[in-house]
């Protein structure tokens, strides 16, 4: 079975901070595929980023980067310096064996100005 | 670019009322998805299609039917809408390609409320 946990359910800051959003799952399937959305207050599903479990290198896209750790099954997400528009429900997702997506219960992220 | 379009975008049914929400995908792609997302609880898979002509069940298949109507669209039906299937539906596709699993692109969500 896979599982996908966001411990954190929401999660406020000030603008300019930075923030991780943490994603643990389980797996036992020794290949695999995370992936991150953002579902803005509009209510649309946005991929942020996929990584592969055979490839655990950090990646960085602007304000964005992603430490993946295979030996603490997380998936962590940062924004760095964060804006009023990085406001939304940020999803963790799992694909291991098979055609299913397993999704975490979200973290709600509240930048204020 | 269209992308995943779902229709309608809103709509309120009674309790016992039938209703068929549809998606349609102009990626090419050969899996659809149908999702549930309910507060607090993330996605939940409740169809897919692998490709035409196929169907699988997903997390929470119970009160629902699905179509693959073709490659282009895959529709979800509520034969008898009960207050408990009251949640935002999301319509996905995925397509398949080099370098592994590529990622699901969503629909802009279906708000659907059953009194």
């Amino acid at each position: 079975a896979q599982k996908v946990t966001q411990a954190q359910t929401e999660i406020s800051v000030v603008e300019k901070e930075d923030v991780t959003l943490d994603c643990v799952y389980e797996t036992r399937d020794t290949t695999y595929y995370l992936f991150w959305y953002k579902q803005p207050p509009s209510g649309e599903l946005v991929f942020l980023i996929r990584r592969n479990s055979f490839d655990e290198q950090n990646e960085i896209s602007g304000r964005y980067s992603w430490n993946f750790q295979k030996s603490t099954s997380s998936f962590n997400f940062t924004i760095t310096a964060s804006q009023v528009v990085d406001s939304a429900v940020y999803f963790c997702a799992l694909k291991a064996a098979g055609n299913m997506l397993t999704f975490g219960g979200g973290t709600r992220l509240m930048v204020k100005p | 670019n269209a992308g995943v379009t779902q229709t309608p975008k809103f709509q309120v049914l009674k309790t016992g009322q039938s209703m068929t929400l549809q998606c349609a995908q102009d990626m090419n792609h050969n899996s659809m998805y149908w999702y549930r997302q309910d507060p607090g609880m993330g996605l939940r898979l409740i169809y897919y299609s692998a490709s035409e002509g196929t169907t699988d069940k997903g997390e929470v298949p119970n009160g629902y039917n699905v179509s693959r109507l073709n490659k282009r669209e895959f529709s979800l039906r509520l034969e008898s809408a009960a207050p408990s299937q009251t949640s935002v539906y999301f319509c996905a596709s995925r397509g398949t390609g080099i370098g592994g699993n590529q990622p699901q692109h969503f629909g802009d969500g279906t708000r659907l409320s059953i009194l």
